[in-house]
């Protein structure tokens, strides 16, 4: 079993729709999540990060942590063709020098104008 | 310009010859890390160094060799390129702050292996 489980899509929405992407984890030690978009032909970059459980918003996005039901998930609202690319969830236990980031395989989103 | 930049973009060699990627950062970080991606494993951590003096094995270090010549400077190898090593390689940064370790990855290199 994977440390990180991501559904790989695709995922195709109309312009304007509310997208959620989820992933579930199996290490209960990881503490930070984060969201990575990756545009075709580029490397990931940072969308957003938590840490621990709860709630971050950010414009049009909004990441949710469960720590209890081990799941995270990313919202995006008013969604754009822009935000068409693909969505990789990434965790960590943070603790310094041990720490690494596992990254779960990504799904691919596709906003259809 | 690109705060991490890798060399080449693209690469087609053949079976049993040596190719060397590189990576460079101007982003004053000191780790720097190698990973592969290939369909449906997502990113998979091949190698990565702390600092100049410091380098460990990933997830999947095998057939592969680093150099780090410098803070900003991190070198992938492969020894002897098998076609299962064609895959999607990019190099990424961080910089440990508040306990988050956020990283910053390069275009990346696409290397076919025939």
């Amino acid at each position: 079993q994977k440390e990180v489980e991501q559904d790989p899509g695709p995922l195709s929405v109309p312009e304007g729709a509310i997208v959620s992407l989820n992933c579930t984890y199996s290490n209960s030690a990881f503490q930070y999540f984060m969201w990575y978009r990756q545009y075709s032909r580029k490397g990931p970059e940072l969308l957003m990060y938590t840490y621990s459980s709860g709630n971050k918003e950010d414009g049009r996005f909004t990441a949710q942590v469960d720590k209890s039901s081990k799941y995270i998930s990313l919202f995006i609202r008013d969604s754009q063709p822009s935000d068409s690319a693909t969505y990789l969830c990434a965790m960590s236990t943070g603790y310094s020098s041990a720490s690494k980031i596992i990254f779960g395989s990504g799904t691919r989103l596709s906003i259809r104008p | 310009d690109a705060d991490v930049t890798q060399t080449p973009r693209n690469r087609i060699t053949k079976t049993g010859k040596r190719i060397m990627l590189e990576c460079s950062q101007t982003k004053g970080h000191d780790r720097m890390y190698w990973y592969r991606q290939d369909p449906g494993l997502g990113l998979r951590l091949i190698y990565y160094s702390f600092d100049v003096k410091d380098i460990n094995k990933g997830e999947i270090s095998d057939g592969y060799s680093v150099s780090r010549q410098a803070q900003a400077k991190f070198s992938l190898s492969l020894e002897s390129a098998i076609p299962n090593q064609t895959a999607l390689y990019f190099c990424a940064t961080s910089d440990l702050g508040h306990n988050t370790d956020t990283q910053y990855f390069g275009p990346g290199t696409r290397l076919t292996v025939l």
